[in-house]
């Protein structure tokens, strides 16, 4: 069984509505990441969170670690939102990061 | 604005090749990681340092080499570039201590194809 899931692996949507991506994990962690990684490579760090919730813009990311859950929203979608977002654990057993496979999101204009 | 570059964006080399991927940053970080990347597998460790001239092999580092010499680059060395090794590559850098409570800041990748 994978540590780390994320679900839905794609997600096509129409400009404006509102989009949830969820990671769930199965093992011990200190720290969530989410990741925001666009066609060409390029990664960029959108949350670290250890509990509660983080908000940045139109992004809000919640993380409930007695359920080993968390999700990343996406309030207003634009296409400029498209790109694949991946979560990431930093353990509690060992100073290491464990990454999900990604979601991609496609926006529709 | 702070920055991790890595030297070529593009690199297209020949079984056998020796392979040089460059990263350099900015921000005076102690922590430095390369991953590669492969559809449907996500990002996995290769190497890491914690420091100049230190470096400890990740999850998957057969077939690669490091060199840290100096504080900003870190190198990732392809002794003998075999096709399995085509891939992105992406380095990383974060602050000193527990890497995992730290945010990773990320180059723009390298994608290597090796014929």
């Amino acid at each position: 069984k994978n540590e780390v899931e994320q679900s839905p692996q794609n997600l096509t949507a129409q400009e404006g509505e509102f989009i949830t991506i969820n990671c769930s994990y199965s093992v011990g962690i200190s720290a969530l990441h989410w990741l925001q990684q666009h066609p060409g490579g390029g990664i960029v760090s959108l949350f670290m969170l250890s509990s509660g919730k983080k908000k940045h813009g139109r992004l809000i990311a919640t993380i409930n670690i007695q359920e080993k859950h968390s999700s990343l929203h996406i309030t207003a979608s634009h296409p400029r939102d498209s790109a694949v977002y991946i979560c990431a654990l930093a353990m509690n057993r060992d100073d290491k990061i464990i990454f999900g496979k990604g979601t991609r999101l496609h926006i529709l204009p | 604005d702070v920055k991790v570059t890595q030297s070529s964006r593009y690199l297209v080399k020949r079984t056998g090749e020796k392979v040089f991927l460059e990263c350099v940053q900015d921000m005076d970080h102690e922590n430095m990681f390369w991953y590669r990347q492969d559809p449907g597998l996500g990002l996995r460790l290769i190497y890491f340092s914690y420091d100049v001239k230190m470096k400890e092999k990740g999850d998957i580092p057969e077939g690669y080499s490091v060199s840290r010499e100096k504080k900003e680059r870190f190198s990732l060395i392809l002794e003998s570039a075999s096709t399995n090794q085509t891939s992105m590559y992406l380095c990383a850098s974060s602050l000193p201590g527990y890497s995992g409570a730290n945010v990773l800041t990320f180059g723009a990748g390298s994608r290597l194809t090796v014929l």
